[in-house]
């Protein structure tokens, strides 16, 4: 069974960092690009960031581009987020998804995790 | 970036209705399409990808349909189950882009 589960989450002041990550169980973790999307409370889905399989190839949304950096460990089977800058408008639940391909090329997600809060406030 | 529009916001429906949803994507996204359903408190779930092709195990009252820019999801009898939020989302390039969601709501 493919299992996606998030950490980090928490209460964090503007301008601060935060990491947060996610580990998979379930399926070759190597084998799939792996995705971050969020969704702020009460309003849809944002996709924030993805990486391929080897991490040569990245993405990131227009509103995080430059402030967040993924990454993985496929030793660990264990996903990234490294959030820097944090805005309010940041403040979302964060999922970790699994692409259905592993470059990443054109990918839709077929497992979510239940994602973590991400709440900036001073 | 490529917006995608997806109508209505919400809707009332009652359980054996025929539902329809559309999304409009603002160049041909060359049927690079998926829809997820999301109910209160949980993940999205994969339904459809490539504009129509179900996923494994989704019933098949759901389907998709369309091409260039317009798409569709038709929910041929609805369930009790069904009522929830629906996105799409295109793939063709990124930042991969979702519609802003129709809330599926009962009668």
């Amino acid at each position: 069974e493919v299992q996606l589960v998030e950490s980090g989450g928490g209460l964090v002041q503007p301008g601060r960092s935060l990491r947060l990550s996610c580990a998979a169980s379930g399926f070759n973790f190597e084998d799939y690009a792996m995705h971050w999307v969020r969704q702020a409370p009460g309003k849809g889905l944002e996709w924030v960031s993805g990486i391929n399989w080897k991490s040569g190839s990245i993405g990131y949304g227009d509103s995080v581009k430059g402030r967040f950096t993924i990454s993985r460990d496929n030793a660990k089977n264990s996903l990234y987020l490294h959030m820097n800058s944090l805005r309010a408008e940041d403040t979302a639940l964060y999922y970790c998804a699994k692409d259905t391909g592993i470059t990443g090329t054109h990918s839709h997600f077929d497992y979510w995790g239940q994602g973590t809060l991400v709440t900036v406030s001073s | 970036d490529i917006q995608v529009t997806q109508s209505p916001s919400s809707l009332s429906a009652s359980v054996g209705d025929r539902v329809t949803i559309t999304c409009r994507a603002s160049q041909d996204i060359s049927n690079s399409l998926a829809w997820y359903q999301q109910k209160p408190g949980k993940a999205p779930k994969l339904l459809l990808y490539a504009a129509s092709r179900l996923e494994s195990g989704v019933p098949s009252r759901f389907s998709g349909s369309g091409s260039g820019t317009d798409y569709t999801l038709t929910i041929s009898s609805l369930q009790p189950e069904d009522f929830a939020a629906y996105y799409c989302q295109q793939y063709y390039s990124t930042p991969w882009t979702f519609g802003q969601g129709t809330k599926v709501e009962i009668k």
